[in-house]
């Protein structure tokens, strides 16, 4: 099976910073790969399918990129809305594994 | 507006069953593939189980192969998960999840349940 892993596992920054979390593939999957927000207690939100399409309604400030193996989820503009964990997911074939998570933490 | 609600959630002996549902409201159901993704208390996203939108093709993770089965009943809109032979591991609130597009295999999921919590404890 194709593993998925994120880092950082959790990092911090403030309002108005850009973060970038990265997600590595163990084989290439081309560009059939999500990234869901979530926060404590509720279930995962779609931002960002197709590597880099923005899900309808996500803010724009929200950028996904890559390719093959490695991607990249970028948050520009932080608010404080933006605290919670982030999963990278692949979905090229079965399973479609998630990574690990990212949790940000807002200062 | 779409929703996917489960129900079917509980505590559980190992070795038992339960049987989880899901009900979709506000689209056209029998064109979407619907995935079952649980959640270890404080852990990540484990992806569980699929099943495509006609119901003809069904695949597992390999911790469950052989012990869940999901089904689907398009007259009413649902999606099971029957869980046997329940392992303490298999505690976690599962959350049923849609694919985005219509009539797609592979897909990312765009909306979700609020999950339900299944306890396997003696």
């Amino acid at each position: 099976d194709i593993q998925m892993t994120q880092s950082p596992s959790s990092l911090s920054a403030s309002v108005g910073d850009t973060v970038t979390i990265t997600c590595r593939a163990s084989q290439a999957i081309g560009y059939s790969l999500a990234w869901y927000q979530q926060k404590s207690g509720s279930a995962p939100k779609l931002l960002i399918y197709a590597a880099s399409a923005l899900q309808s309604g996500v803010p724009s400030r929200f950028s996904g990129s890559g390719s093959g193996t490695d991607f990249a989820l970028s948050i520009s503009s932080l608010q404080p809305e933006d605290a919670a964990t982030y999963f990278c997911q692949k979905y090229n074939s079965v399973p479609p594994t998630f990574g690990q998570g990212t949790r940000l933490e807002i200062k | 507006e779409v929703f996917l609600v489960e129900s079917g959630g509980g505590v559980v002996q190992p070795g038992g069953s339960l049987r989880l549902s899901c009900e979709v409201s506000g689209l056209t159901f029998d064109g979407y593939a619907v995935h079952w993704v649980r959640q270890s208390p404080g852990k990540g996203l484990e992806w569980v189980s699929v099943i495509s939108g006609d119901g003809g093709r069904a695949d597992y993770v390999d911790s469950v192969r052989g012990r869940f089965t999901i089904s689907r009943d398009n007259s009413k809109n649902s999606v099971y998960l029957q869980m046997n032979s329940l392992r303490s591991e298999d505690t976690a609130l599962y959350f049923c999840a849609k694919n985005k597009h219509y009539s797609s295999g592979a897909d990312g999921l765009d909306i979700w349940g609020q999950g339900t919590v299944v306890t396997v404890s003696s």
